[in-house]
């Protein structure tokens, strides 16, 4: 089955710098790469996501990066603000044949935005 | 549109009581899911519906069962709660294949005794 590996599982930065988070996966049928962003007693919403045809996705303060040869996709968050700190998930999807899709999670990465 | 609903908010169970997590949406989506979300482990696919009058085993389907009663609706049924069963319980649901993105209901924190 997938298996997604997050990192780091926590991460403090100081308001105004970048953020990266990375992810790897294990299965090369994989075809959609959601991050999710999950405040604290949320429920998880999420911010942006790519497909395996294109490279790279940008929306404002985040971008998506993905390199599908070496199976890792990684989240950038620019000028970071205390509204960014969250617990951030990324996902991998599978299609399924008979509709819809499945995602596997990855562990999660707490990030603290510090004024 | 009041998107994903989940009932009840909280709960709590003793040692082999059973109940039933309810969820509906009013999106049109096809398909809709469980999961739990504990400390440490993101969230597990408990089962999944991907349209009308079909369930699948996600990765943690022991002790639990499902029923997606019409196109809105999808339970989780708990026959016999364990205190392994205490979570965060999600309920989502999405379009079919032309569009990924899953809208999340707000959650059932559940604690067994």
């Amino acid at each position: 089955g997938e298996n997604v590996e997050q990192h780091p599982s926590t991460l403090s930065v100081q308001e105004g710098d970048s953020a990266v988070i990375k992810c790897t996966y294990s299965d090369s049928a994989s075809n959609y790469f959601p991050w999710y962003k999950q405040e604290l007693g949320k429920r998880p919403q999420l911010i942006i996501d790519i497909r395996s045809n294109v490279g790279e996705k940008k929306d404002q303060r985040i971008a998506v990066t993905l390199n599908k040869t070496a199976k890792h996709f990684s989240l950038h968050i620019t000028e970071t603000q205390p509204e960014d700190s969250a617990v951030y998930f990324c996902a991998a999807s599978i299609g399924l044949t008979g509709g819809g899709n499945k995602l596997t999670f990855g562990t999660g990465t707490q990030l603290k935005v510090e004024l | 549109n009041a998107g994903v609903t989940q009932t009840p908010k909280f709960q709590v169970l003793k040692t082999g009581q059973s109940m039933t997590l309810q969820c509906a949406q009013d999106m049109n989506h096809n398909s809709m899911y469980w999961y739990r979300q504990d400390p440490g482990m993101g969230l597990r696919l408990i089962y999944y519906s991907a349209s009308e009058g079909t369930t699948d085993k996600g990765e943690v389907p022991n002790g639990y069962n499902v029923s997606r009663l019409n196109k809105r609706e999808f339970s989780l049924r708990l026959e016999s709660a364990a205190p392994s069963q205490t979570s965060v319980y999600f309920c989502a649901s999405a379009w079919g294949m032309a569009d990924y993105e899953q809208y999340f209901g707000p959650g059932t924190r559940l604690t067994v005794t």
